[in-house]
């Protein structure tokens, strides 16, 4: 089956650290690059950073709002990317997605990070 | 960054309606412009990539049409499974950047 499966959510204390994964199957996954969307709760959707393919040098852009705290790798041998959020504010709680392009035309379920003390 | 406007922000109508629901970005971004729909509790759905381009699955009473600055999302003949949010997204350049939004409800 094509999918992507998001996990690592949770409840973190603000200034502290999570790690997020998103599982990859049914497609070529190391010829993909992946996005990480984020919505709080009520809101709209904010584009979090992407990594794209060791073809292209496996290179990361992430949004003013996470960059210098959160970093965003891969591991094509497990089809599976990965997003460390470091000193985590109140304002990134939200349900964490990932995507894949070319196409946008696959998410995963989401997961959950709430910041919080 | 380019900011993308969605309108109407919401909307009301009924079963059967068409329903209009616009874009416009504050540069142009050629045709790299996508629709999504999104329900409650579920990950956005792919509905429109490059701007008019039906993804696989999804019925013909949607489509989408532009290209610069203006886009469009039609629902030719609302259909009950079709009220939820919609969203434009332009994906031309870094970073990407989605529209506010535009909740189609139940009139």
């Amino acid at each position: 089956e094509v999918q992507l499966v998001e996990s690592g959510g949770g409840l973190v204390q603000p200034g502290g650290s999570l790690k997020l994964s998103c599982a990859a199957s049914g497609f070529s996954f190391s010829g993909s690059t992946i996005h990480w969307v984020r919505q709080a709760s009520g809101k709209g959707l904010e584009w979090v950073g992407r990594i794209r393919s060791k073809a292209d040098s496996y290179a990361t852009a992430y949004a003013a709002s996470v960059k210098d705290r959160f970093t965003i790798s891969r591991d094509d041998s497990k089809n599976t990317a990965y997003l460390q959020m470091n000193s985590l504010k109140t304002e990134d709680t939200a349900v964490y997605y990932c995507t894949r392009h070319p196409g946008f035309d696959l998410w995963g379920r989401g997961t959950l990070v709430t910041v919080s003390s | 960054d380019i900011q993308m406007t969605q309108s109407p922000s919401s909307l009301s109508a009924s079963v059967g309606d068409r329903v209009t629901i616009t874009c416009r970005a504050s540069q142009s971004i050629s045709s790299y412009l996508n629709w999504y729909q999104q329900k409650p509790g579920k990950a956005p759905k792919l509905l429109i990539h490059a701007a008019s381009s039906l993804q696989s699955g999804v019925p013909s009473r949607f489509s989408g049409s532009g290209s610069g600055t203006d886009f469009t999302l039609i629902i030719s003949s609302l259909q009950p499974e079709d009220f939820a949010i919609y969203y434009c997204q332009q994906s031309y350049n870094i970073p990407l950047t989605f529209g506010g939004g535009t909740k189609v409800e139940i009139k």
